[in-house]
């Protein structure tokens, strides 16, 4: 069964907004991450947060981690349009794999 | 970070044949990862692969269904056999990023006619 699942589904702001999106999981992780994906097409890693952090910024976005609540969530700040992509949280039990979520689809209009 | 080569990077095929789909990654990796993205969906997992050892397979997915072979620590490849409509989707190789997180390759996105 899926490990995470985001919230929303999809999610349409225009330039210059925030966009939140939300994971939760439900086994211990030892760490949890964040992927885009562009049109189908490869993953790209954006940011990993450990369990022991609580927060982590890279660029415009910023990941918060609660364990107590097994839930994530990532903002990406000042969106632009080629932030358009699908995103992905992505748990890591300590066995060298991911379990993926179902993704949050992400639109942003100029 | 590592740099995947993935190819093909989509194929549409006949029912019944086999599609081999090869990643080639720019450095010597211990362990490969093949993923399966059906439409619309999440990724799920097909299996590990170790050079020099037999690839270790998730729940739901068979040696006979989904043959790996990993050669050498910087190549492997998946093959789809006997292939259905149910096959069609997006396969993608990943591997370690040495520092956090997996990079992946362009992936490659199958149709099953």
């Amino acid at each position: 069964s899926q490990q995470g699942e985001e919230d929303p589904q999809a999610l349409s702001i225009q330039e210059g907004e925030n966009a939140t999106m939300n994971c939760s999981y439900k086994t211990s992780i030892n760490n949890l991450q964040w992927y885009r994906q562009n049109s189908g097409r490869g993953l790209v890693h954006l940011i990993l947060i450990r369990s022991n952090e609580r927060e982590k910024h890279s660029g415009r976005l910023r990941v918060t981690l609660d364990t107590s609540k097994k839930s994530s969530s990532l903002l990406i700040t000042a969106s632009r349009a080629a932030d358009t992509a699908s995103y992905f949280c992505a748990t890591d039990g300590g066995y060298s794999t991911l379990t993926f979520g179902k993704g949050t689809m992400l639109l942003v209009s100029p | 970070s590592a740099v995947i080569s993935q190819k093909p990077s989509r194929d549409i095929c006949q029912r019944g044949t086999s599609l081999t789909i090869q990643c080639q990654v720019d450095s010597q990796v211990t362990m490969m990862f093949w993923y399966r993205q059906q439409p619309g969906q999440s990724l799920t997992l097909i299996a590990t692969a170790n050079q020099g050892s037999e690839a270790t397979y998730e729940s739901g997915f068979v040696i006979d269904k989904f043959p790996i072979s990993r050669p050498n620590l910087t190549f492997s490849t998946l093959t789809v056999s006997n292939m259905s409509p149910e096959d069609s989707s997006i396969y993608l190789c990943s591997v370690d990023r040495q520092g956090g997180g997996y990079t992946f390759g362009s992936g490659t996105r199958l149709t099953v006619v």
